[in-house]
Parts: structure tokens; sequence; C-alpha cells
């Protein structure tokens, strides 16, 4: 079965400078999906960005931009100019290519605070 | 945009009682989800359903049901309510193809049991 795991539980930025949220992930595909969700206070989890394994260009969305490492199997979420409304759980997300029913398996998450 | 409604923010049941958590979505999709969310464990999927009348067991299904009669709406049924199911519970549906579809999430249930 696949794992993901993120090894910060907290994470704390002062607005406008740049973090890195980490993920790793174990999985004996070679072709498969991941994914980085937000859920502010709101609950409401957002899709943030997506990565397609077999890219080997790193996906960016605006302020967020991912650094995969296939081989090391690592995804990590950059997150620049940080703003307020940044502050939320984040989750990293990964789903097998073959996956007929379309289910993620989710990282335990990262808190990151944003300092005014 | 997609909408995921579920039925309710906040719940709060005795142990024993059973529970039913609702989830409809607006958009037609396929597939519907039942995750539970803890702190520390991110989440975790209880059952999927890909059709109506259809369903899958996911990493933590004991303790749980589901049921999907009709394509839009997926509950989730706690047959006997334990403290031990206390926690957050996320619905989500995605489209059939497209493997590329993210997941849509409703705001989540927040069920407490005493």
């Amino acid at each position: 079965a696949q794992t993901v795991t993120q090894s910060q539980p907290e994470m704390s930025v002062q607005e406008a400078e740049t973090v890195t949220l980490s993920c790793t992930y174990d999985t004996s595909e070679s072709d498969y999906y991941l994914f980085w969700y937000k859920q502010p206070p709101s609950r409401q989890m957002i899709l943030v960005i997506r990565q397609e394994a077999y890219k080997q260009q790193n996906a960016t969305e605006n302020r967020f931009s991912v650094n995969f490492q296939k081989a090391a199997k690592s995804f990590s979420l950059k997150i620049s100019d940080s703003q307020l409304g940044d502050a939320a759980m984040y989750f990293c997300a990964y789903r097998n290519i073959n996956n007929a029913g379309n289910m993620l398996t989710f990282g335990g998450g990262t808190r990151l605070m944003v300092k005014p | 945009d997609v909408k995921v409604t579920q039925s309710s923010r906040y719940l709060v049941k005795r142990t024993g009682e059973k529970v039913f958590l609702e989830c409809v979505q607006d958009m037609d999709h396929e597939n519907m989800f039942w995750y539970r969310q803890d702190p520390g464990l991110g989440l975790r999927l209880i059952y999927f359903s890909y059709d109506v009348k259809m369903k899958e067991k996911g990493d933590i299904p004991e303790g749980y049901s589901v049921s999907r009669e009709k394509k839009e709406r997926f509950s989730l049924i706690l047959e006997s309510a334990s403290t031990n199911q206390t926690s957050m519970y996320l619905c989500a549906s995605s489209l059939w193809a497209g493997r590329r579809s993210p997941l849509h999430f409703g705001n989540g249930t927040r069920l407490t049991v005493t």
C-alpha cells in the first residue's frame, strides 16, 4: 500500500517570505499523480496544485510551486511571498494512475502559520 | 462550481446511538468518498462508491457502513456509535473518468460521541 509522510507537523513563516513544506511518499508504481490540498479554518479543502509523475517539469500555480524529485519520492511545496491568507493545514496526497476509484492517500498534514 | 453539501456541521451523539451522516453533490459525479480526519493522521478513507448501490471498503471501514441509493447522495452510517469515532468526517466527490479530475470536498461534519 502507498504511504504519504509529512514530517513537519507545524511550520511558520513571516509574511512576504518563502516557505517550503515537505512530503515524501512510498510507491512501487511508475506513473501516478501527486496533489497538495489546503484546508483553512473554514474546513473547505482546496486543491492548490497537482503533478503528474510522468512530467519532468515541476508544476507551478502563481505563488505556489513544487519540487518533484521522482527518484527520491519527494514532493515539496514552495509558497513564495507568503500572505496571511495562506495560513492553513496543508495536505500532500497521492493517487495511483490505475486507481479506478480515484481515491487519494493523504499525509498527516502540516499546519502553516503566517506571521504579520 | 461543484458543490458538496454535508447535512450537519456539528453533531453530538451518545454511545450506542445509530448515526447518519449525509452528503449530497450537485455535479452528477460518479465517485463519492467518506474520509475521516484526525490530528497527525491526515485523512483516511472509510468507504467509497463509484456508482449507485456500489460500494468499496477503504482503509478503515470497521464500525461504519454506507448507502448510495441515488447518484447524488452518499450516506455514512455508524451502526452503534463509540467514543473512538469522535472525529471530523469529510465527504468528497469526483468524476469517474479523468484521472486528473480532483476531489471536491464538503465542509466536514465534526462528530462528538459522548
